[in-house]
């Protein structure tokens, strides 16, 4: 079945990167965007971003963009996501999630059909 | 970015009930409206996409229903599995925002 598994939750001081990867099997990695969610305790849910794992292209919200950075390693089907110069209120739960591509009334429409399970990162000195 | 509000932020209602969320965009997005359900310690879940088409196995009992900048997410006859917080989300354009959630609460 479709699915994403993330890696497990993280601690971090202020000012340390963090990297968080998400592992897709059950369907064909590079024809699927892959979204990064986060949400703050008790708070949201906050876009941060989106990577297409077929050419690298990538878009990033404005609120991390400059600590950000999403990749993919197309061999393994793993999408990453690491956040530079963290702070505390970067604490959150970390989702990926496949942005799927549909056909509606013969417009294409996207949404995050598939979600991992979530990662937590943990800012604290 | 365009801005999107739901409303409210929370609801009481009994099992049985039939509910409505309303969610609005800053400006224009079409059908470009995603709705997901999201329980606690859980990821969200996906259960419409382009305003009104029904994710598979998700239960009729949930629609969608709107288009330009306002829309609403009804459950029929609600279940108590359905308590949790439901978010609006825009596909229309980056960044792709998500409303600030409403959380359903058993009355």
């Amino acid at each position: 079945q479709v699915q994403l598994v993330q890696s497990g939750a993280e601690v971090k001081k202020p000012g340390a990167s963090v990297k968080v990867s998400c592992k897709a099997s059950g369907y064909t990695f590079t024809s699927y965007g892959i979204n990064w969610v986060r949400q703050a305790p008790g708070q949201g849910l906050e876009w941060m971003g989106w990577i297409s794992p077929y050419n690298g292209n990538t878009n990033y919200a404005q609120t991390v963009q400059g600590r950000v950075t999403m990749t993919t390693d197309t061999s393994t089907s793993t999408a990453y996501m690491e956040l530079r110069s963290l702070r505390s209120d970067d604490t959150a739960v970390y989702y990926c999630a496949r942005w799927f591509r549909d056909v509606v009334t013969a417009n294409y429409y996207y949404y995050m059909d598939v979600w991992g399970q979530g990662t937590t990162v943990t800012v604290s000195s | 970015d365009i801005q999107m509000t739901q409303s409210p932020s929370s609801l009481s209602a009994s099992v049985g009930d039939r509910v409505t969320f309303t969610c609005r965009a800053s400006q224009s997005i079409s059908s470009y409206l995603n709705w997901y359900q999201q329980k606690v310690g859980r990821a969200p879940k996906l259960l419409i996409y382009a305003a009104s088409s029904l994710q598979s196995g998700v239960p009729s009992r949930f629609s969608g229903s709107g288009s330009g900048t306002d829309f609403t997410l009804t459950i029929s006859s609600l279940q108590p599995e359905d308590f949790a917080t439901y978010y609006c989300q825009q596909s229309y354009s980056t960044p792709y925002t998500f409303g600030q959630g409403t959380k359903l609460e058993i009355k």
